[in-house]
């Protein structure tokens, strides 16, 4: 079956743009999280999504922002971009929102880069 | 507060050595998981393992071995006869527990197998 999906795979953005990533994943699965990683401070939980609703929120500034769709798709969102939010941001997805036990299946990521 | 510790950075092995990498991790909960994953160039995140907080039982699959010490707060992984193809950041993290599902991910080990 098809692994989780993250488009685009790539993206160069100016500063001050904003930008929407995309995640689709395994399907029936139905919790989403979104995690950031940066080699600075490696790699950091933004969010988790389950039937549309955010279920747990790491610690960024509100310009990180998600949602979930009722096909379980998700996007996140960043506004006012920083030259600090260059990083490749990873989707995960999971049956529930329990453990279990294959964990989560990650996607490839989108590498972002603010110039 | 919720912490995993990966002390080795870089590690570089001759193929067919067999290496260890160190996890030490931190927490207060009495239930909580434990996960390695493997990201090899392509970016996208590997599950390889997961434990749950009572079963200390180590594990082998294959070339993959995991020894869970609670008692150390450690759960350490090894290949035998390595591989060029295991070449690839390695991560260990924890989660579960009151915190959720969100994980708490090391900083990586970068094992490189030199032919």
């Amino acid at each position: 079956k098809a692994g989780v999906t993250q488009t685009p795979r790539y993206l160069i953005k100016t500063r001050g743009q904003q930008v929407t990533l995309s995640c689709s994943p395994i399907s029936g699965h139905r919790s989403v999280s979104w995690y950031q990683q940066t080699p600075g401070q490696g790699l950091q939980f933004l969010f988790e999504y389950f039937s549309e609703t955010q279920r747990n929120k790491g610690n960024f500034p509100g310009r990180f922002s998600g949602r979930q769709f009722s096909n379980s798709r998700s996007e996140m969102n960043v506004s006012t971009l920083e030259l600090g939010d260059s990083a490749l941001y990873l989707c995960a997805s999971s049956l529930t929102i329990i453990q279990t036990d294959y964990g989560y299946t990650f996607g490839s990521g989108t590498r972002l880069t603010v110039v | 507060a919720q912490k995993v510790t990966q002390a080795q950075t870089e590690i570089s092995v001759v193929e067919k050595e067999d290496v260890t990498l160190d996890c030490v991790y931190e927490t207060r909960d009495t239930t909580y998981y434990l996960f390695w994953y493997k990201q090899p160039p392509s970016g996208e995140l590997v599950f390889l393992i997961r434990r749950n907080s009572f079963d200390e039982q180590n594990e082998i699959s294959g070339r993959y071995s995991w020894n869970f010490q609670k008692s150390t707060s450690s759960f350490n992984f090894t290949i035998t006869a390595s591989q060029v193809v295991d070449s690839a950041v390695y991560f260990c993290a924890l989660s579960g527990g009151n915190t959720g599902n969100q994980f708490y991910f090391g900083t990586g080990t970068s094992l490189t197998v030199i032919p």
